[in-house]
């Protein structure tokens, strides 16, 4: 079974321009996460979704930010414009509400972004 | 919201001693805390977790121990391996709230 999918892996962009990263998670998981990890730091929460609707933004800084998840599969996370600070991996993360599953999360293996 | 300490944030220990790394949380309505290990460039992987209904969890040399009523909670390995060197993160839970990580322990195993 494919884990969750991130892409692109690596992207560098000059302040001020836009970015979107990517994300497919492990089939049938119906909650997806979006984090933010600075270098030394654990991961932050940005957004968590159930199924197509955004349940938990509170953390997600919608001057700059915004994601979808329009027909409750993939995911997009976007930065228009990107901030110097805004420099980190975005981790996308998936799990499921099923009994059992201990509503573990999976992580992408993140995408490392550089403002320059 | 919820509030996780970590500690220590580097840890060197010699190939075949014992790690402990230790978490406090300040949601007394959490109720499950997993362990992440972090090889460098990589994702975050569960090792280990506990609930709240549960004082100890063991899973070979990896160990978890909660206190409740304190509010803190501590990972053992045992018999350390070089292979073991990576970042754990602890985390908390609470049924309505999400995720919050700690800040991260930098385990180094020497050989």
């Amino acid at each position: 079974e494919a884990g969750v999918v991130q892409s692109p892996r690596y992207k560098i962009i000059e302040k001020k321009q836009p970015v979107a990263f990517w994300c497919n998670p492990i089939s049938g998981h119906n909650t997806l996460y979006w984090y933010r990890q600075n270098l030394g730091q654990g991961p932050e929460l940005l957004i968590r979704y159930e199924n197509e609707e955004a349940v938990d933004d509170s953390q997600l800084p919608k001057d700059r930010f915004s994601a979808e998840r329009l027909k409750g599969v993939d995911s997009t996370l976007k930065i228009q414009p990107a901030e110097l600070g805004d420099s980190a991996v975005y981790l996308c993360a998936s799990s499921s509400l099923l009994a059992g599953t201990n509503n573990e999360q999976f992580f992408g293996p993140g995408t490392r972004l550089t403002v320059l | 919201g919820e509030n996780v300490e970590q500690h220590p944030s580097t840890l060197s220990v010699q190939e075949g001693d014992s790690a402990v790394i230790k978490c406090t949380y300040s949601d007394s309505a959490s109720n499950y805390f997993p362990w992440y290990k972090q090889e460098l460039g990589k994702r975050p992987q569960l090792i280990i977790d506990i609930r709240s209904n549960v004082g100890e969890k063991k899973d070979q040399r990896i160990a978890v121990t909660l206190n409740k009523t304190a509010k803190h909670f501590s990972l053992h390995i045992t018999e350390t391996q070089p292979e073991d060197s990576a970042v754990y993160f602890c985390a908390a839970k609470s049924t309505a709230r999400q995720l919050t990580f700690g800040s991260g322990t930098q385990l180094t195993v020497l050989p």
